[in-house]
């Protein structure tokens, strides 16, 4: 099945911990992004990437960090230095930057 | 940045209504796109609008691409439970080379 996997569903820290959460997509898609969503709240682009090996900043990039060593991966480090960690995080790929996005079922990370 | 005003920001309606949703900019888009949301999880698309004026549906829903390109709006009729979620417009502006703009969501409920 193709798709875009995010894991866990469930992620629990204690504060001060590094954690880096998972996306990968089988779509073949260029792009891939990360999106913040607190409760009732909408969409918050954190990062994102337009090919493998480059990336850039979103609208709240500070206290976060990706890699994208491959087309299908895309994990996002939520350092110590983000200071309200808990939130659920969304993963999304497009054929190319700007096209439709298609999102991953979400990672809730909850730093205790 | 580019933005997306979206409306109602909620709303709660019996089953069986009709509901509409609506996107709007002060700048123009060159596509629309509108997702849902279901609890806890990623957003679905519903329906994609590339073409100012067109008027596009799937089901029980309707969407509209404004003929201004600075709009869009979402018709759902005879609404039932599982209509519950948020739902999401977004707009993509720079001819793939930005990612896509998304309006805060609009929470529906639907009351039985």
């Amino acid at each position: 099945d193709g798709g875009i996997t995010q894991s866990p569903k469930y992620l629990f820290r204690k504060e001060g911990q590094n954690v880096t959460l998972s996306c990968e997509q089988n779509l073949n898609h260029d792009a891939m992004y990360w999106y913040r969503q607190d409760p009732g709240q909408g969409l918050r682009l954190i990062y994102y990437s337009q090919i493998v090996n480059d990336f850039q900043k979103g609208d709240i990039a500070e206290g976060y960090s990706v890699s994208r060593e491959k087309k299908e991966s895309f994990p996002l480090t939520v350092t110590s230095a983000q200071k309200n960690p808990t939130a659920f995080y969304l993963c999304a790929s497009s054929p190319r930057d700007g096209d439709t996005q298609y999102f991953g079922p979400g990672t809730r990370l909850t730093v205790l | 940045g580019q933005q997306l005003n979206q409306s109602p920001q909620s709303m709660f309606i019996q089953e069986g209504e009709d509901v509409s949703m609506n996107c709007t900019s002060s700048s123009i888009f060159n596509t629309w796109l509108w997702y849902k949301q279901d609890p806890g999880e990623g957003p679905v698309l519903l329906i994609a609008l590339y073409k100012a004026g067109e008027l596009t549906s799937n089901g029980r829903l309707t969407a509209q691409f404004g003929i201004t390109r600075k709009d869009s709006f979402l018709n759902i009729s005879a609404s039932i439970p599982s209509d519950v979620g948020i739902y999401f417009c977004a707009g993509e502006w720079n001819s793939g080379n930005t990612p896509l703009v998304f309006g805060k969501g609009t929470r529906l409920s639907v009351i039985a």
